[in-house]
């Protein structure tokens, strides 16, 4: 069975400050790929960054980095110099990579953000 | 701007009505999705079809009604929904390789049944 753990239910940060969203995952497959969304208050979801279970180099798209420490099964989404738009809910999702070719997005519960000035 | 363009954007339907919610995408995939997702929850898998054809039902009620008349649309007929139904409805469409090909979702319908 697969599991995304997010266990932070809500996270502030001040403006241009870092931040880091905590994200565990639990599989026994060995190919699966790790992904973070963000959905603002309009429903949107929208894809952040993506890591792949045999990607060395850890992931990074402008000011989104992911964390990987494939050992600790963690995924950690840093979010650098945050800004009042960044406030939203961020999921952790991860798809294995194995029978079915379309593959699941397992989804964690999710981290509200707020972004204060 | 997101690729997967959803119509409507709100939607307020009666028990009894019939309608559908829309989904077109243009970057070529051949899988497609539907997910539902309550308040304050993430989202939760209904449909996928790959290349035109439903692979994954995931025990939704019949009164959902999925279609994908061709490889870049993606209907969900509604039809005799109840209060509960009432929800974020997103499509989100992907590659359908072994690869960790990003599934990308678009802006979601907003469902109330009254």
């Amino acid at each position: 069975a697969q599991k995304i753990t997010q266990t932070q239910p809500g996270m502030f940060v001040q403006e241009k400050e870092a931040v880091t969203l905590d994200c565990t995952y639990d599989t026994s497959d060995q190919s699966y790929g790790l992904f973070w969304y963000k959905q603002p208050s309009s429903g949107e979801m929208i894809f952040l960054i993506y890591q792949g279970s045999y990607d060395e180099q850890n992931a990074t798209e402008g000011r989104y980095s992911l964390n990987f420490q494939k050992a600790r099964k963690s995924a950690n989404l840093v979010i650098s110099a945050s800004q009042l738009g960044d406030s939203a809910m961020y999921f952790c999702a991860m798809r294995v990579l194995r029978g079915s070719t379309l593959g699941r997005l397992y989804f964690g519960r999710g981290t509200q953000l707020t972004v204060w000035p | 701007d997101t690729e997967v363009t959803q119509t409507p954007k709100h939607l307020v339907m009666g028990m009894t009505n019939k309608k559908s919610l829309k989904c077109e995408q243009h970057m070529g995939h051949r899988a497609m999705y539907w997910y539902k997702q309550k308040a304050k929850k993430p989202p939760e898998l209904m449909f996928v079809y790959s290349y035109e054809k439903l692979s994954i039902n995931e025990s939704v009620p019949s009164r959902f009604s999925p279609e994908c008349p061709n490889s870049s649309l993606l209907n969900l007929h509604l039809h005799a929904l109840q209060p509960e139904d009432s929800a974020l409805y997103l499509c989100a469409s992907s590659q359908p390789t072994r690869s960790g090909n990003t599934i990308y979702f678009g802006e979601g319908s907003w469902l109330t049944v009254v």
